[in-house]
């Protein structure tokens, strides 16, 4: 069973561009989060998706960031005109759908993003 | 608002050593989990331990063991027989129990050095 798969592990914008981060979570996994993972710093929770819904975006900045977890494909964050600001590592995490208690959170390997 | 404080930036321990990370946080909460995360320098998040805040036993995996007190509001990780792998960045993170899978809040982290 692959884990959570992410791509581009590494990624590099200049000011302005658009960053488009992957995220494939575990088979069987309809949870995805991203956390974003400034230098020295813990990783920020940022938007929480179930397949077609946003259920949590108190973490994401309002303007220049969004997140989709469509029926069918990959979970995409998307950064719209990157800002040097921007640059970090972020993750993604999915867990599965559990009737009872947090379903464990299994982190992929992050995209550390680059903005010049 | 939830938040996890690691008091600790940096620790070195000598191998086979003992060491113990510190974490307190603070939250009106009664229902949660904790945990505590490894981040090698390949940056992959490993879950290294949880704790139900409903159970008083204290969690145990291995080499590695918590000290919970609930009252206190700390969870320190105490690893036992420190191995050169253990080098890491180690962060401590809470999740609210609300029925399903939720966000965690994460503390900015020890840096754990070991030593041969």
């Amino acid at each position: 069973n692959a884990g959570v798969m992410q791509n581009p592990r590494h990624l590099v914008r200049r000011r302005g561009q658009e960053a488009r981060l992957r995220c494939s979570p575990m088979k069987g996994h309809s949870h995805v989060y991203w956390y974003r993972q400034l230098p020295e710093e813990g990783l920020k929770f940022m938007v929480y998706l179930q397949k077609e819904n946003i259920i949590d975006e108190s973490g994401m900045p309002k303007e220049r960031f969004s997140a989709e977890f469509p029926k069918e494909g990959p979970s995409i964050l998307r950064i719209q005109q990157v800002v040097r600001g921007d640059s970090a590592a972020y993750f993604c995490a999915s867990s599965p759908l559990l009737g009872q208690g947090p379903g464990e959170q299994y982190f992929g390997p992050g995209t550390r993003l680059t903005v010049t | 608002a939830q938040t996890v404080t690691q008091s600790q930036p940096e620790m070195s321990v000598q191998e086979a050593e003992t060491v113990t990370l510190s974490c307190t946080y603070d939250t009106s909460e009664n229902n949660y989990y904790l945990f505590w995360y490894k981040q090698p320098p390949s940056r992959q998040m490993i879950l290294v331990i949880r704790q139900e805040a409903y159970k008083q036993q204290n969690a145990t995996e291995n080499r590695f063991s918590v000290n919970f007190q609930k009252a206190a509001k700390s969870f320190s990780l105490k690893i036992s027989d420190s191995q050169l792998g253990d080098t890491a960045m180690y962060f401590c993170a809470f999740m609210k129990h609300k029925g399903g899978s939720e966000k965690l809040v994460f503390g900015k982290g020890t840096k754990l050095t070991v030593n041969p």
